[in-house]
């Protein structure tokens, strides 16, 4: 089983709402990824969780917030966003590599079906 | 830094024919990962078909064939027999294997492909 899933399917606020995203998986992986993408382009990496802990931030805007409860569960916090925020985001989770590869390395990554958001 | 190139912004063929999508990668590593994704218009990227940099043979998956070609950093996708249902967004990507840590899939720019019935 390869599932990943997100709620909400859309999401419709306004530029002083405060809302989240989630983000679940339960095939044990312990990397979870949070990507937003635009019409027509590719996914752009936001933020990298390993093992709980927020390994990489792509210079994100702090009206993004992620948070990473336990290791099946992914969040983002969004408040005061712009227009220009609305996209489709991503979720997606990896399992570390077992075997010769490189300790400490991950996998395959996953995707959920996104959450369309739209900013008013 | 890695880059992905996708030159075929479009594709279209006829239901039942064959097509190929290109891919070429820029790295000076030598292990990591390549990955086709589709994402139809359903939005969800799925995963397609994945190689290792390591492996010499050519990743196979029902009716998805890739050709890889490390010299060359070239990796192309091979649809046989299509179907309606494989009207989508391709988007070819690297991921490094030599690196510790989770990292993110770098993208290339992605080939619409259209199926003719």
């Amino acid at each position: 089983d390869t599932e990943v899933t997100q709620t909400p399917k859309h999401l419709v606020m306004g530029m002083t709402n405060k809302k989240s995203l989630k983000c679940e998986q339960h095939m044990g992986h312990r990397a979870m990824y949070w990507y937003k993408q635009k019409a027509k382009k590719p996914p752009e990496l936001m933020f990298v969780y390993s093992y709980e802990k927020l390994s990489i931030n792509e210079s994100v805007p702090s009206r993004f917030s992620p948070e990473c409860p336990n290791s099946s569960l992914l969040n983002l916090h969004l408040h005061a966003l712009q227009p220009e925020d609305s996209a489709l985001y991503l979720c997606a989770s990896s399992q570390k590599n077992s075997g010769w590869r490189l300790a400490g390395s991950f996998d395959t990554q996953y995707f959920g079906p996104g959450t369309r958001l739209t900013v008013l | 830094a890695q880059t992905v190139t996708q030159s075929q912004p479009e594709m279209s063929v006829q239901e039942a024919e064959t097509v190929t999508l290109s891919c070429t990668y820029d790295t000076s590593e030598s292990d990591y990962y390549l990955f086709w994704y589709k994402q139809p218009p359903s939005r969800q990227m799925i995963l397609v078909i994945r190689q290792e940099a390591y492996k010499q043979q050519n990743a196979t998956e029902n009716r998805f064939s890739v050709n890889f070609q490390k010299a060359a950093k070239s990796f192309s996708l091979k649809i046989s027999d299509s179907q309606l249902g494989d009207a989508a967004m391709y988007f070819c990507a690297y991921r490094s294997a030599e690196i510790q840590g989770a990292q993110k899939l770098v993208f290339g720019q992605g080939t619409r492909l259209t199926i003719n019935p």
